[in-house]
């Protein structure tokens, strides 16, 4: 059965402290994993697609890398306009067009 | 450009009524999917349309369903409502492929 695992569920971070969000997979064949960002009453933002493992994307403070198992999205030198939930998704070959959702990291950076 | 536009953003109904969501998709965005969210499931797929054709669907019992229109607007409809109904129903549209799926802010529906 095809499995996305966030973690850690929350995170409390100081403006300034950079940290990692993982996300990792189980899946019958990738065909992308794709990060969004989601903020109270909102839908969520689209922030990067990866497609193959060693791929690398980049905005701003935002840093997405994909493995064959997992993702990371690397958080650098965050500020308090980066608190949100950030969620994680991939798109598999037996789900077809559907995106099968992690339960999201909620991060909260204080100044 | 416009983004995806879901209406109405609130919702209450009861238990046993039906009611219809509507999604309006990014212009030239051709593909239209339903996820509802709820705080213990997270985010889950309902079903997407394509050129009006129901192309793949998820593990919701048949009280749901939807439809797309020639000019790819979507709506979605829930009948004979639960309790278990409440949640956010977000709408996502895509070019198409593996393009990645862009969101609405979503239909908060409560049940009482």
């Amino acid at each position: 059965e095809d499995q996305v695992t966030q973690s850690p569920e929350a995170l409390r971070l100081q403006e300034g402290e950079s940290s990692s969000l993982n996300c990792s997979y189980t899946v019958s064949g990738l065909r992308g994993l794709f990060w969004y960002r989601q903020d109270p009453g909102k839908g969520p933002e689209f922030l990067f697609t990866l497609y193959s493992a060693g791929e690398e994307k980049e905005k701003e403070r935002l840093k997405a890398t994909l493995t064959k198992k997992e993702s990371f999205l690397h958080i650098t030198a965050p500020k308090p306009e980066d608190s949100a939930t950030y969620l994680c998704a991939v798109q598999a070959n037996q789900a077809g067009t559907a995106l099968i959702f992690g339960k999201g990291t909620t991060l909260s950076v204080s100044s | 450009k416009a983004g995806v536009t879901q209406t109405p953003r609130y919702l209450i109904k009861t238990r046993g009524q039906q009611v219809t969501l509507s999604c309006s998709p990014i212009s030239g965005h051709r593909s239209v999917s339903w996820y509802q969210q709820t705080p213990g499931q997270g985010l889950q797929f309902l079903f997407e349309y394509f050129s009006e054709t129901q192309r793949n669907k998820g593990n919701f019992p048949g009280r749901f369903s939807g439809r797309q229109f020639s000019n790819s607007r979507s709506e979605m409809n829930v009948s004979t409502l639960e309790l278990g109904d409440s949640a956010l129903y977000l709408c996502a549209s895509r070019l198409g492929g593996d393009q990645p799926q862009h969101f609405g802010d979503g239909t908060r529906l409560s049940i009482l």
